[in-house]
């Protein structure tokens, strides 16, 4: 079965540029998070959904930060306007939440993002 | 909200030594993860512990669920230089809201 994929893997934009993170979690899963990592705070939860619904997006920096998950096998992280301090990696997750084996979630390999 | 306090930040170790680090949180879990994040890769999954008390062993790594529920540890024996990158423990409460992540352990083996 494929894991979680993402793309694009790199992306080097410009300041003020629109930036759209794309997310296709494991088949069958219910849950999708999507993560920020940088050096300085680790890994963070910005938002996460639940058969497509958002459930919480208090980690979600900004207002220049979205995300969508149209259906059950795509989601997006869109950032407008970009800044330079939106230079991190970005993880999209998921797994099947509930039961004993409900926590354990699958990373994608990341977007790496880098804004000059 | 809850937080997880891991320890060492980094560790430069050489080839063949044990490696122990561990992760310790106010909060109780019932579920404590240990994942690896390669170089430019994301993390993957390397031990999973439901139970207080149980010691699981994956190879050369072994991981245990503190008895207070409040901690766990991850030891890896006789390293070799693939276990190069950052180890993170998670905590979950229910299968049905987010993990809560370490800062992460990184680890550089010379060989």
């Amino acid at each position: 079965d494929a894991g979680v994929i993402q793309s694009p893997r790199h992306e080097v934009t410009e300041m003020g540029q629109e930036v759209t993170l794309r997310c296709k979690p494991i088949s069958g899963h219910d849950y999708l998070f999507w993560y920020r990592q940088t050096m300085m705070r680790g890994l963070e939860l910005l938002i996460y959904f639940n058969n497509n619904v958002p459930i919480d997006d208090s980690g979600m920096p900004e207002d220049r930060f979205s995300a969508k998950m149209p259906n059950a096998s795509f989601s997006t992280l869109k950032i407008q306007p970009s800044e330079p301090r939106d230079s991190a990696v970005y993880f999209c997750a998921s797994n099947q939440g509930g039961g004993r084996n409900g926590n354990t979630i699958y990373f994608g390999e990341g977007s790496w993002l880098t804004v000059v | 909200g809850q937080q997880l306090n891991q320890s060492p930040q980094s560790m430069f170790i050489q080839e063949g030594e044990d490696v122990s680090m561990n992760c310790t949180s106010s909060s109780i879990f019932n579920t404590w993860l240990w994942y690896k994040q390669d170089p430019g890769e994301g993390p993957v999954l390397l031990i999973a512990l439901y139970k207080a008390g149980e010691l699981t062993s994956n190879g050369r790594l072994t991981a245990q669920f503190g008895i207070t529920r409040k901690d766990s540890f991850l030891n890896i024996s006789a390293s070799i230089p693939s276990d190069v990158g950052i180890y993170f423990c998670a905590g979950g409460v229910s299968g049905n809201t987010p993990l809560v992540f370490g800062k992460g352990t990184r680890l550089s083996v010379i060989a």
